[in-house]
């Protein structure tokens, strides 16, 4: 069975850091495009970023361009997520998802950030 | 961008049929896929391409995607049912993801 686990998240001042990890198991993790999904409080599903299988492509959401930066180690079935500069709507609970094709299959239980002074 | 209006609640009584509508410009040519997301868990998939349904995922959840309108529709809704569900498609064009707003569905 495919499980996602995601770490990382916790309470951080404005202009903060964070890095937010994604661990897998279950499946082969380096056949898969992997994504960050967001979820603010009471909010809806907002997509983050998304990186290709090998780690070359990758692509973000306008509102965290040049701040956040997603990486993986396929060797350790992990992903990452930097966050800098965070900002207080940024607030949100982070799920790591497989994306095979243009949906999500399996989504982590979520990491939650919380950017507040 | 691409816009999903879907409507925010739709309520049914137990053992009915819950119709859950996504409207987008020209859905029908797009792949869309549903999740359900019950409070304090992930998101599930329930639906994708459509129509199809994931390994254990019940028959009573099926879509339908046609013009500027795809429906999740629940049969013989249950108790265990009541959860918010999102539309999703993959706009080409901007190469990202696109998630409807929500729709709480409560179960009466």
């Amino acid at each position: 069975e495919v499980q996602l686990v995601e770490s990382g998240g916790g309470l951080v001042q404005p202009g903060g850091s964070l890095r937010l990890s994604c661990v897998a198991s279950g499946s082969t993790f380096s056949d898969y495009w992997m994504t960050w999904i967001r979820q603010a409080p009471g909010k809806g599903l907002e997509g983050v970023a998304n990186i290709d299988q090998g780690g070359t492509e990758k692509d973000y959401v306008d509102s965290v361009k040049g701040r956040f930066t997603i990486s993986r180690d396929n060797a350790q079935n992990s992903l990452f997520l930097q966050m800098n500069s965070l900002r207080v709507e940024d607030t949100a609970v982070y799920y790591c998802a497989r994306r095979p094709g243009s949906l999500f299959d399996f989504w982590g239980q979520g990491t939650l950030v919380t950017v507040s002074s | 961008s691409y816009v999903l209006t879907q409507p925010p609640s739709v309520s049914v009584a137990p053992g009915q049929t819950a119709r859950i509508t996504c409207g987008g410009n020209n859905i029908g040519s797009k792949s869309v896929h549903w999740y359900q997301q019950k409070p304090g868990q992930a998101p599930v998939l329930v639906v994708y391409d459509d129509n199809d349904r994931p390994s254990g995922i019940p028959e009573r959840f099926s879509g339908s995607n046609s013009g500027n309108t795809a429906t999740l529709t629940i049969s013989r809704v249950e108790a265990g049912d009541e959860a918010d569900y999102y539309c999703q498609v993959w706009e080409s064009s901007t190469d990202h993801v696109v998630f409807g707003g929500g729709t709480k569905l409560t179960v009466l």
